[in-house]
């Protein structure tokens, strides 16, 4: 099957860890994001890449890290330097389609700092 | 900058009967691109229609249609004869178009409630 995949789907991270997210999709799509989501509030763009070995801050940039060495793979490191990284952290993937790219999106992956 | 806003957090509606979920935006340019996301209960966010803002007229798939008035800025979405499967976060988003691989600027939702 297709799709975009998020690993794990819960993740306890103590104060202080740096812990990693998994985002893999096979979709053959370029470019790959990483989103923020809080209670009541919009997603947040965090990084997006748009090439192999080729990444952009987004707008809740710090605090995080991304790595793009396989267009398959996009992993997310939040740091212990993130003052509040409790979240729901959704990757997506897009294609250009008729002028704009059409973002896709992974299931998610909910992060508790305990 | 772009910034989207969605003035109803929650709405609902029962089975069968049509609604409307309200998005307004902000921003310079003349094309552009819209976006409703549907994030149900399991929380993936799921594409369900899009409306290309040089395109009079209005995007529809299925039983989800938009009403883009882009000189008003607004882009709604009805939803007809709806269903209990449709219970979910809605959210509104906006891209700029032919930059390529641009951010979307997001909503921050409206809840729908389907009553039985």
């Amino acid at each position: 099957d297709g799709g975009i995949t998020q690993s794990p789907k819960y993740l306890f991270r103590k104060e202080g860890q740096n812990v990693t997210l998994s985002c893999e999709q096979n979709l053959n799509h370029d470019a790959m994001y990483w989103y923020r989501q809080d209670p009541g509030q919009g997603l947040r763009l965090i990084y997006y890449s748009q090439i192999v070995n080729d990444f952009q801050k987004g707008d809740i940039a710090e605090g995080y890290s991304v790595s793009r060495e396989k267009k398959e793979s996009f992993p997310l490191t939040v740091t212990s330097a993130q003052k509040n990284p409790t979240a729901f952290y959704l990757c997506a993937s897009s294609i250009w389609t008729g002028g704009t790219d059409t973002q896709y999106f992974g299931p998610g992956t909910r992060l508790t700092v305990l | 900058a772009q910034t989207v806003t969605q003035s109803q957090p929650e709405m609902s509606v029962q089975e069968a009967e049509t609604v409307t979920l309200s998005c307004t935006y902000d921003t310079s340019e003349s094309d552009y691109y819209l976006f409703w996301y549907k994030q149900p209960p399991s929380r993936q966010m799921i594409l369900v229609i899009r409306q290309e803002a040089y395109k009079q007229q209005n995007a529809t798939e299925n039983r989800f249609s938009v009403n883009f008035q882009k000189a008003a800025k607004s882009f709604s979405l009805k939803i007809s004869d709806s269903q209990l499967g449709d219970a979910a976060m809605y959210f509104c988003a906006y891209d700029r178009s032919n930059f390529g691989n641009e951010k979307l600027t997001f909503g921050t939702g409206t809840r729908l409630t389907i009553i039985p």
